[in-house]
């Protein structure tokens, strides 16, 4: 089975500066695909970037990057110019991609809530 | 295009009471599934469908159970509330094969059992 692991609980970054939520994980597959999902306080979980496992570029969503690092098992996200807009708890996940039968099924990490002050 | 709806939005029940949380989504997706969130935890999946008639079991089985009788609605029974089923539950959907397609979540359902 898979794990998603967040090692920090809560972060904080001033408005216009960058920040790097971390992310570690646990599989024995080759193929599969990870997220970032953030939830502000309306509870609605919005998808922020994806990247998939064989592709070695980065994916890059405007102010939102990741760091995609395979053998460390390593998906690190970086939000750059931080917005008040980004305060949130933020998620990321694993889904795996063997043989199209994940059916969408997603493990989460625990979380990390971010806060951005002015 | 509504897409994924979730009812009701609060609820409150007293342990042994049963509930249906509902579920709808007017995408045509095929796939569907049921998560609940608690803190330090993350969210985990109870249940999930790939199409109607079928449904399978994901993490967090116990005390729950689900029917997919049409492709647009996937309720979640709670047969008999207990106070570790208190959580917020999400249901979302996905379409097509591409197993990187987008989940859909819907808006949640906060729950509270005394």
């Amino acid at each position: 089975a898979q794990t998603v692991t967040q090692s920090q609980p809560e972060m904080s970054v001033q408005e216009a500066e960058t920040v790097t939520l971390s992310c570690t994980y646990d599989t024995s597959e080759n193929n599969y695909y990870l997220f970032w999902y953030k939830q502000p306080p309306s509870r609605q979980m919005i998808l922020v970037i994806r990247q998939e496992a064989y592709k070695q570029q980065n994916a890059t969503e405007n102010r939102f990057s990741v760091n995609f690092q395979k053998a460390a098992k390593s998906f690190s996200l970086k939000i750059s110019d931080s917005q008040l807009g980004d305060t949130a708890m933020y998620f990321c996940a694993f889904m795996s991609g063997v043989g199209g039968t994940s059916y969408g099924k997603l493990t989460f990490g625990q979380g990390t809530i971010l806060t951005v002050h002015p | 295009n509504a897409g994924v709806t979730q009812t009701p939005k609060f609820q409150v029940l007293k342990t042994g009471q049963s509930m249906t949380l509902q579920c709808a989504q007017d995408m045509n997706h095929e796939y569907m599934s049921w998560y609940r969130q608690d803190p330090g935890m993350g969210l985990r999946l109870i249940h999930y469908s790939v199409g109607a008639g079928i449904t399978d079991q994901g993490e967090v089985p116990n005390g729950y159970n689900v029917s997919r009788s049409t492709t647009e609605d996937f309720p979640l029974r709670l047969l008999s509330a207990a106070p570790s089923q208190t959580s917020v539950y999400f249901c979302a959907s996905k379409g097509g094969l591409a197993t990187y397609n987008e989940q859909f979540f819907g808006p949640g359902t906060r729950l509270t059992v005394l």
